[in-house]
């Protein structure tokens, strides 16, 4: 059976770090674009960075860029978002995700809590 | 940056009803269009992806439609499992963007 798992969310200051990690199990993890979308608490879904299955191509909202980075390592099926100048806004459960385009090929994790906070 | 806006925000309904959440995109995004079911403190559902096609599993009573710039999402039928927040999502460019949402209640 397919499954994320995403781990690494907490507290944290405003201006402060922190890297996100999603174990992907029961996939062939290196054959599909791993993605990041958020959800602020009660707020809806923001689409926050994708890389390609080769970890070649990687695109971001404009919100993050310049402060997260996407990354992946296929030989442990592990996706990561390391997390810079962390703001108050950036408050939401953060969610790896395999999102269709083509095909109906669509996976989430449960979700990861970053809160940021003074 | 493609802006996807939904209406309505909301929707009182009833088991039995029929609604329709509609889509638009502030540009052309071809048929490159999913829509997603959210409970409260789980993850989206896919039911729809390329604008019309079902999810494996999901009830056709849900069904999708258009392309280019407006799309709907139809549910016939309303079933107590389906009261829930709805989104739609285009996956035509970077960076990638949802709808601000439809709950229906």
């Amino acid at each position: 059976e397919e499954q994320l798992l995403e781990s690494g969310g907490g507290l944290v200051q405003p201006g402060g770090s922190l890297r996100l990690s999603c174990a992907a199990s029961g996939l062939i993890f290196s054959n599909y674009a791993m993605n990041w979308v958020r959800q602020a608490p009660g707020k809806g879904l923001e689409w926050v960075s994708v890389i390609s299955g080769s970890g070649d191509n990687t695109y971001y909202a404009d919100s993050v860029k310049g402060r997260f980075t996407i990354s992946r390592d296929n030989s442990k099926n592990m996706l990561y978002l390391q997390m810079n100048s962390l703001r108050a806004e950036d408050t939401a459960v953060y969610y790896c995700a395999i999102l269709p385009r083509r095909t109906g090929d669509c996976y989430w994790g449960q979700g990861t809590l970053v809160t940021v906070f003074s | 940056d493609i802006q996807m806006t939904q209406s309505p925000s909301s929707v009182s309904a009833s088991v039995g009803d029929r609604i329709t959440i509609t889509c638009r995109a502030s540009q052309e995004i071809s048929s490159w269009l999913a829509w997603y079911q959210q409970k409260p403190g789980k993850a989206p559902k896919l039911l729809i992806y390329t604008a019309s096609t079902l999810q494996s599993g999901v009830p056709s009573r849900f069904s999708g439609s258009g392309s280019g710039t407006e799309f709907t999402l139809t549910i016939t039928n309303l079933q107590p499992d389906d009261f829930a927040t709805y989104f739609c999502q285009q996956a035509n460019t970077f960076p990638w963007t949802f709808g601000q949402g439809t709950k229906v209640e």
